[in-house]
């Protein structure tokens, strides 16, 4: 029992490279969700998908993409990785409706140098 | 539009006392809450859910919290605090079921033996 699944846990980059942080689930869940987690600022939404094909912006997306092709996965990119996306990034997945609990990643360190 | 506020960063027990967490909200409509843990380097794991049923519900490890729509209020409490509860806390606020959800700054709970 999988649960959401997040590869890599540890990555450190270099000033403008680019990578993709992989998000799986295995519950059959229609939303999922990124956020980045920084000292003092609680979680801030990056992107979520209400489904396979359909994507929103949330709170601080600039500097990611993402894209949602099947149900299960939802990765998330970093175009050109600055020193202000070292974070740790959560991924997380729940059914439609709005009493069902979102389920987390365990977390995805990410240092840029 | 939905908000989340808790009134302390950062809350000190000692072993055997009580726990309150504050948390107070904000949404248009009727909301979803939750609160969730966070231990040292892992992920967030769910303590406790309300979706408009019973105003007190009761969650995991002893934890609980009252709604109450009048005050627009949320507060986690624990009758008696242990050492593993020591821990970030999380108070989260979701409108529907194809928004995301909100998630308060957080509540580092210490707990002093």
């Amino acid at each position: 029992n999988a649960g959401v699944t997040q590869t890599p846990k540890f990555q450190v980059l270099k000033t403008g490279q680019s990578m993709t942080l992989q998000c799986a689930q295995d519950m059959n869940h229609e939303y999922m969700s990124w956020y980045r987690q920084d000292p003092g600022m609680g979680l801030r939404l990056i992107h979520y998908s209400v489904g396979a094909g359909i994507t929103d912006q949330g709170e601080v997306p600039n500097g990611y993409n993402v894209s949602r092709s099947t149900t299960e996965d939802f990765p998330l990119r970093l175009l050109s990785a600055a020193p202000s996306q070292t974070s740790v990034y959560f991924c997380a997945s729940s059914g439609a409706l709005s009493n069902q609990p979102q389920h987390f990643g365990d977390g995805t360190r990410l240092s840029i140098l | 539009a939905q908000s989340v506020t808790q009134l302390d960063s950062h809350v000190s027990v000692s072993e055997g006392t009580p726990v309150l967490l504050r948390c107070n909200y904000s949404s248009s409509y009727s909301p979803s809450l939750f609160w969730y843990v966070q231990h040292p380097n892992k992920g967030l794991q769910l303590l406790l859910k309300y979706t408009s049923a019973a105003t007190l519900v009761k969650g995991i490890n002893g934890f609980e919290a009252e709604f109450k729509k009048s005050e627009t209020s949320f507060h986690l409490t624990k009758p008696s605090a242990h050492m593993s509860d020591a821990a970030e806390y999380f108070c989260v606020v979701r409108d529907s079921g194809n928004t995301p959800l909100v998630f308060g700054k957080g509540t580092r709970l210490s707990v002093i033996a």
